[in-house]
């Protein structure tokens, strides 16, 4: 599976649309972008994928870059019960593991 | 609502002893599950993989003596954790899902060794 490259920390205004950026340059074709957050003490929680197209639900959104080296996670209305550490994980087609790195450990600030 | 749960939550016990813990899919038939750990203020690390009916798969470096691993059904895995010691203690999540499909995770269960 490709390697992820994510900032380290982050932090975002209450209110404001959190913006999580994720390299992923050595990503092939078959390889689909996931997204996960673990608040502390709990187990990750799945918030979204997508193979190369924009994809939107209710807990965010994923923009991946035409190139597909690079991805965006957007939480756009980010609360206090969004700090967490988000991950960003490829995951190959037909896969079922999951690898995880660092992540990003986000707090959302009142 | 949760579609993976894991039990128990929290365990403490005696060097020595050993520990079940249990992971159930909830909604689903699962085939296959996963066994993490996590080290505080560090990144899960997958320890192994579970097929039902069959052996689990190790990752390399995780004895799989010491963490034994049944999935006697489609619905559940257990991992035992035998004559642990305090180096065991840990926060040990499970996960399940079908290809191409989201995995979904347990809420762990923090292990402590005394």
């Amino acid at each position: 599976d490709a390697k992820t490259t994510q900032p380290t920390s982050m932090d975002c205004a209450e209110g404001r649309a959190a913006n999580l950026p994720c390299n992923h340059s050595t990503i092939s074709g078959n390889e689909y972008v996931y997204w996960y957050r673990q608040i502390h003490s709990q187990g990750p929680q799945y918030i979204i994928h997508g193979l190369k197209n924009n994809e939107t639900n209710e807990m965010a959104s994923l923009i991946i870059t035409e190139d597909r080296k690079s991805s965006t996670l957007i939480l756009p209305h980010a609360t206090l019960r969004d700090t967490a550490v988000y991950y960003c994980i490829v995951r190959a087609r037909g896969a079922n593991n999951l690898f995880f790195g660092t992540g990003t450990r986000l707090t959302v600030i009142p | 609502g949760a579609v993976v749960s894991q039990h128990p939550s929290r365990v403490i016990c005696k060097s020595g002893t050993s520990v079940k813990i249990e992971c159930r899919s909830l909604d689903f038939q699962a085939t296959t599950m996963f066994w993490y750990r996590q080290f505080p203020k560090q990144s899960l690390m997958l320890m192994a993989t579970s097929n039902e009916g069959s052996k689990a798969t190790y990752e390399q470096g995780v004895e799989k003596d010491k963490f034994l691993i049944n999935h006697a059904s489609l619905t559940l895995s257990t991992l035992t954790v035998t004559s642990a010691h305090p180096e065991d203690s840990s926060f040990y999540i499970c996960s399940a899902g079908s290809t191409d499909q989201p995995q979904h995770f347990g809420d762990g269960t923090r292990l402590s060794i005394l």
